[in-house]
């Protein structure tokens, strides 16, 4: 199985470009998750849908947007990529927003120049 | 690897001992607690997970256990292997949120 499956892996941006982060999970799940983790410090949510057809703003939700494009996955988009966006992204699922694990991707390690 | 946890805690056992991760956690109102590992490199792996109505849940060499009064959260590995080394995180659900908080982190290194 694969869970959740993140790309790129990796990826440089000069400051104002725009990105897509894709990001697809194979376990049915209804909620989806996307935060960054920079170094020191634990994960911060950006955006997260809690079931397929929304989405809402998390801790950390500028300079960013989210596509829930079906069930399966989330997209998360720069569209004008500063110096404090380099981070690595993670993106997790679970069964439901509630009090349930969520399972996360290997993330996307993004660097803007 | 990235440079996740420059700056964390660090907890040092030797391989065989039993290790203990602690996590204080910030709203009383929380009632779901979660253990997560990261290995470099790699995404967060639950590891376990308590309801706020328990005080003790235990898994395969794992023990969590919950104490509402001081909030407080530990995390019991039995029998530490090398392959137990990784940053561990405690995450908390405020009833009635929708998403995990997550505090910053414990890396744990299990001395040969």
């Amino acid at each position: 199985n694969a869970g959740v499956t993140q790309t790129p892996k990796f990826q440089v941006l000069k400051t104002g470009q725009s990105m897509t982060l894709q990001c697809a999970q194979d376990m049915n799940h209804n909620s989806m998750y996307w935060y960054r983790q920079d170094p020191g410090m634990g994960l911060r949510l950006i955006y997260y849908s809690a079931s397929e057809g929304t989405t809402d703003k998390g801790e950390v939700p500028n300079g960013y947007n989210v596509s829930r494009l079906n069930k399966r996955e989330f997209s998360l988009r720069l569209e004008s990529a500063a110096p404090s966006q380099t981070s690595v992204y993670f993106c997790a699922s679970s069964e439901s927003s509630a009090n349930q694990p969520q399972h996360f991707g290997d993330g996307t390690r993004l660097s803007i120049l | 690897g990235e440079s996740v946890g420059l700056h964390l805690p660090t907890l040092s056992v030797q391989e065989g001992d039993n290790s203990i991760i602690n996590c204080a956690y910030s709203n009383s109102a929380s009632d779901y607690f979660i253990w997560y590992k990261q290995e470099s490199g790699k995404g967060p792996q639950f590891i376990i997970d308590i309801r706020s109505n328990m005080d003790k849940r235990q898994g395969q060499r794992v023990t969590v256990l919950l104490n509402k009064t001081v909030k407080h959260l530990s995390l019991q590995i039995a029998a530490t292997q090398p392959g137990d080394s990784a940053v561990y995180f405690c995450a908390e659900n405020l009833a009635g949120r929708r998403a995990l908080t997550f505090g910053s982190g414990t890396r744990l290194q299990v001395q040969p």
